[in-house]
């Protein structure tokens, strides 16, 4: 059974830019997770999707965004780049947030 | 404050020995608690979760929570170089709409 998927594995952007970050849960999972992981960091939320619908957000600017797809894939945007967004950003599937997380390898994002 | 909180460490321990680890949280009506594993350019991977007052033990690890005191640690026994690692907290909140991590605690095992 194929895992959480992520692409791409790194991204480099400039300042202002528009990032896109993709993201493929585990089949039979609804619920996708976005979140950062800036360097020494822990992980900070960013966004809950579940069945096609934004649940909730973390504290971020609205420049974050994202959606969900029918197929429950996932797309994470980043617009107008600013440097302190380079980080890891890591993505999780699950069937609900009381279960078991299920995270991908991520997507390097570094802004130039 | 800090929604959960962990110490940084490093924590270095001994091959064979205890490891602790220690986490808080704020909100009182948390329901939900696990700890993640996280190697070094890696991902985050579950190795417990517990749910009510009172330890929880999985072979080497042992989950312990007390909720009035909003606390939950990790014990690693007969810890080994290869349990070198960040490990994260991480607190489901009480409407189970965030699930919120700790900044993680470096834990060295030295051989």
């Amino acid at each position: 059974e194929a895992g959480v998927t992520q692409s791409p594995t790194h991204l480099i952007k400039t300042r202002g830019q528009q990032a896109t970050l993709r993201c493929s849960p585990i089949s039979g999972h609804t619920s996708v997770y976005w979140y950062q992981q800036a360097l020494g960091l822990g992980l900070q939320f960013l966004l809950w999707y579940d069945e096609g619908e934004e649940r909730n957000r973390g504290n971020f600017p609205p420049r974050f965004s994202g959606r969900q797809f029918p197929n429950y894939s996932s797309e994470l945007n980043v617009n107008a780049l600013e440097l302190e967004d380079s980080a890891l950003y890591l993505c999780a599937s699950s069937l609900d947030l009381s279960e078991k997380l299920f995270f991908g390898s991520g997507t390097q994002l570094s802004v130039l | 404050q800090k929604e959960v909180e962990q110490n940084s460490g490093p924590l270095s321990v001994p091959e064979g020995a205890i490891a602790s680890l220690n986490c808080t949280y704020s909100d009182r009506g948390s329901q939900s608690f696990f700890w993640y594993r996280q190697y070094s350019g890696k991902s985050p991977e579950l190795i417990m979760f517990i749910y009510s007052n009172g330890d929880k033990e999985d072979g080497r690890f042992t989950a312990q929570l007390n909720k009035a005191s909003q606390y939950v640690s990790l014990l690693i026994r007969d810890s080994q170089p290869s349990d070198s690692a960040t490990y994260l907290c991480a607190v489901l909140m009480e409407y189970g709409n965030k699930l919120v991590f700790g900044a993680g605690t470096i834990l060295r095992v030295k051989s």
